[in-house]
C-alpha cells in the first residue's frame, strides 16, 4: 500500500480566498487523483494528474477553479480559488495501487471550511 | 453514466450482529468493484477489490460479493465490533480501474 499525507488537515478560509492543499507520497506513482466530498455526500472525482502532463478534469471542474501541480512523482498541490461556501468539503487526493492498479489508496482528506 | 446507489443510508446495529449492506449500480460494464470504510479524519481504506470476472472476495469476517448481470453488490460483515463503526463505501471502476464512481455510503453504528 501507498503511505499519503495531505496538508493542511483543515482549514477555515474567507470568502474569495485561494487555498492550496498539498499531498505528498511515499513512493512515485504515475497518476494521482483529486476528489472532493460536500458534506452528507459522497466522492467525486474534480481531476487526474499525471507528471509533466496538464491535468484531467472531469465534467463540472475547471482548472481556473481547481488549478493542479504536478512537480514531480511524489508530490501534488490542487488549489481552491476565489473560494464561496459552497466549495466547503473534504478534499482527498488518491493514488493507484503499487503492483495493483486495479486499486486507489487515499490521503487523509482536508476539510475546508469557508465563511 | 454509471450511478450507484447503497442501502441503507443508515444502519445501527448491537455487537455481534452479523449484517449486510448493498449496492446497485446501473452500467454493468465496470472493470471492478471497490469496498471501502471512512473514518472520520482518516481518509478511506480499501476493505476488499472484486474483479468483473470474479463474484466473490473474502477477508477475515468480511465478504463482498458481485452480481453483475442484475447490478448488485454486497458487503458481508459478521460478528459486528464496535471497532466496525465507519462509513462504508462502494465504488465501480471503469476503464482499467481509474475513474472509481462512489456510492453514497452506508453510515453503521455497532453498538457496545
Amino acid at each position: 500500500s501507498a503511505v499519503i499525507s495531505q496538508k493542511p488537515s483543515r482549514d477555515i478560509c474567507q470568502r474569495g480566498t485561494s487555498l492550496t492543499i498539498q499531498c505528498q507520497v511515499d513512493s512515485q506513482v504515475t497518476m494521482m487523483f483529486w476528489y472532493r466530498q460536500q458534506p452528507g455526500q459522497s466522492l467525486t472525482l474534480i481531476a487526474t494528474a499525471n507528471q509533466g502532463s496538464e491535468a484531467t478534469y472531469e465534467s463540472g471542474f475547471v482548472i481556473d477553479k481547481f488549478p493542479i501541480s504536478r512537480p514531480n512523482l511524489t508530490f501534488s498541490t490542487l488549489t481552491v480559488s476565489n473560494m464561496s461556501p459552497e466549495d466547503s468539503s473534504i478534499y482527498l487526493c488518491s493514488v493507484e495501487g503499487r503492483g495493483s492498479k486495479d486499486t486507489q489508496y487515499f490521503g487523509p482528506g482536508t476539510r475546508l471550511t469557508v465563511l | 453514466k454509471q450511478e450507484v446507489t447503497q442501502i441503507p443510508a443508515a444502519l445501527s446495529v448491537p455487537e455481534g450482529e452479523n449484517l449486510v449492506l448493498n449496492c446497485s449500480f446501473t452500467d454493468s460494464a465496470i472493470y471492478n468493484l471497490q469496498w471501502f470504510r471512512q473514518d472520520p479524519g482518516k481518509g478511506l481504506t480499501s476493505l476488499l477489490l472484486i474483479q468483473s470476472s470474479q463474484r466473490e472476495q473474502t477477508s477475515g469476517r468480511l465478504n463482498a460479493s458481485l452480481d453483475k448481470s442484475s447490478g448488485r453488490s454486497t458487503l458481508y460483515i459478521a460478528a459486528s465490533q464496535p471497532g466496525d463503526s465507519a462509513t462504508y463505501l462502494c465504488a465501480l471502476g471503469g476503464n482499467y480501474g481509474q475513474n472509481f464512481v462512489f456510492g453514497p455510503g452506508t453510515r453503521l453504528s455497532v453498538l457496545p
